[in-house]
């Protein structure tokens, strides 16, 4: 089946610095990408939608300018999580739909701590 | 707001027997429902689905079911085997297919067999 990897595994930032996390499709080529967060005891939630070349779609309550999502290339999309701060702290994980299917195909997950 | 519940955390199988995770969900218009399926470090794979013009959908030994008047699907694995220990989430979209329909989830149930 198809691959998605996400780097890195996990994080441990100080507060106020900005990480990014990386989501690559490694044997199709992924025309959208999907970013959630899940925090402990609760559900993955959708964060945004990226189509490539094109600007990502965010839910609501999201902040686009916190989380700056780019999807240069149809293997790659970035999420940074800027001026991180303690409750940023959470599992982010990203999907990505290939050209030819309709599946989504789930990355491990980034667990991200901030300090 | 949950609008997809799984109000069972865990559940434990004796191997052999018969597994059945439910779901509910409050959004009536849902009308495309998956299962995932999830190993640790890994991310959740695609397991089975049911659009709401159908009450059941069997592939193997999932069957899912779904009762659109209780709101309420189930997944049921006949027989349970070792490997089927893993946390499943039941996830809902507007829209029927995958792709760019956002997808909706539960917190998960961590199903484990019990050799």
């Amino acid at each position: 089946g198809a691959v998605v990897s996400q780097h890195p595994s996990r994080v441990i930032c100080k507060s106020g610095t900005s990480v990014k996390i990386e989501c690559r499709s490694l044997d199709f080529q992924a025309t959208t990408m999907f970013w959630y967060r899940q925090f402990p005891k609760q559900s993955l939630m959708l964060m945004a939608t990226s189509n490539e070349g094109s600007k990502a779609t965010y839910e609501q309550g999201v902040e686009k300018d916190k989380f700056l999502i780019n999807h240069a290339s149809l293997t790659l999309s970035t999420l940074t999580v800027t001026s991180a701060h303690p409750e940023d702290s959470s599992f982010y994980i990203c999907s990505a739909r290939a050209r030819t299917s309709n599946e989504q195909f789930f990355g491990p997950g980034t667990r991200l701590t901030v300090l | 707001d949950q609008q997809v519940k799984q109000n069972s955390p865990s559940l434990s199988v004796q191997e052999g027997r018969i597994s059945i995770l439910n779901c509910d969900y409050t959004n009536s218009m849902f009308d495309y429902f998956l299962w995932y399926k999830k190993y640790p470090a890994e991310g959740p794979t695609f397991l089975i689905s049911i659009s709401s013009i159908k009450d059941k959908n069997e592939d193997g030994r999932f069957t899912v079911f779904l009762n659109k008047s209780a709101k309420h699907l189930s997944l049921h694995i006949v027989p349970s085997q070792p490997g089927d220990s893993a946390v499943y989430f039941c996830a809902a979209s507007v829209g029927l297919g995958f792709g760019n329909e956002k997808l909706t989830f539960g917190t998960g149930t961590r199903l484990t067999i019990i050799p």
